[in-house]
């Protein structure tokens, strides 16, 4: 079953303009991960934000986690046509020594950038 | 480094063959995953091996099975093919989850 949601579906922007995608979840999180994946290829991982963070930075990615709304946010800033992808998040449960330890992914995004 | 690698990238079987689909982790990671995604239902999460054992698995038949090599190799095994199993298979191998997985490119499965 799905954990997380993302929103919107689809985006269309132009290069140079920022992207945000959000996604949502159910279930208490370890950490919660976005991917990125290129026409139907492997996912490529970007970045890892852990429930006791709030924001995250890597280069032109943004991450923001609000564990109290259950929800995750995206931000890819100045885009360039190369960005255009699908980005799902990955949520995180493990318990540790325990029987879990999958992520479960969202829907997914799929971002076009229009050069 | 070499990255997670899977053999073949294209698989075309019958419906009620079987398929066998091949994965070699990152060096020095003990675990791999297995998802499937089918075409407009994201990625669903199918088996975990770590060190050997299969830790978990997801709401998938038992048709759906693998297995885990010394070498941390890993093998899916889909019998009794159908033609709803036709999707590109994904693996992908961490140290732990906690450090985000890296992917393979997948195998096309198309069952006709």
């Amino acid at each position: 079953s799905q954990q997380g949601e993302e929103d919107p579906q689809a985006l269309s922007i132009q290069e140079g303009e920022n992207a945000t995608m959000n996604c949502s979840y159910k279930t208490s999180i370890n950490n919660l991960q976005w991917y990125r994946q290129n026409s139907g290829r492997g996912l490529v991982h970007l970045i890892l934000i852990r429930s006791n963070e709030r924001e995250k930075h890597s280069g032109r990615l943004r991450v923001t986690l609000d564990t109290s709304k259950k929800s995750s946010s995206l931000l890819i800033t100045a885009s360039r046509a190369a960005d255009t992808a699908s980005y799902f998040c990955a949520t995180d449960a493990s318990d540790y020594g325990g029987a879990t330890n999958k992520l479960i992914f969202g829907t997914g995004t799929l971002l076009a950038v229009q050069p | 480094e070499a990255g997670v690698t899977q053999s073949p990238t294209h698989l075309i079987k019958t419906r009620g063959q079987q398929a066998t689909l091949r994965c070699s982790p990152i060096s020095g990671h003990t675990s791999v995953y297995w998802y499937q995604q089918a075409l407009g239902l994201g990625l669903q999460f199918l088996l975990w091996y770590d060190e050997g054992e299969e830790r978990n698995r997801g709401n998938f038949p038992p048709r759906f099975s693998g297995r885990q090599f010394p070498n941390y190799s890993s093998e899916l095994n889909v019998n009794a093919l159908e033609l709803e199993d036709s999707a590109l298979y994904l693996c992908a191998s961490s140290l732990t989850g906690r450090y985000g997985y890296t992917f393979g490119s997948g195998t096309r499965l198309t069952v006709v």
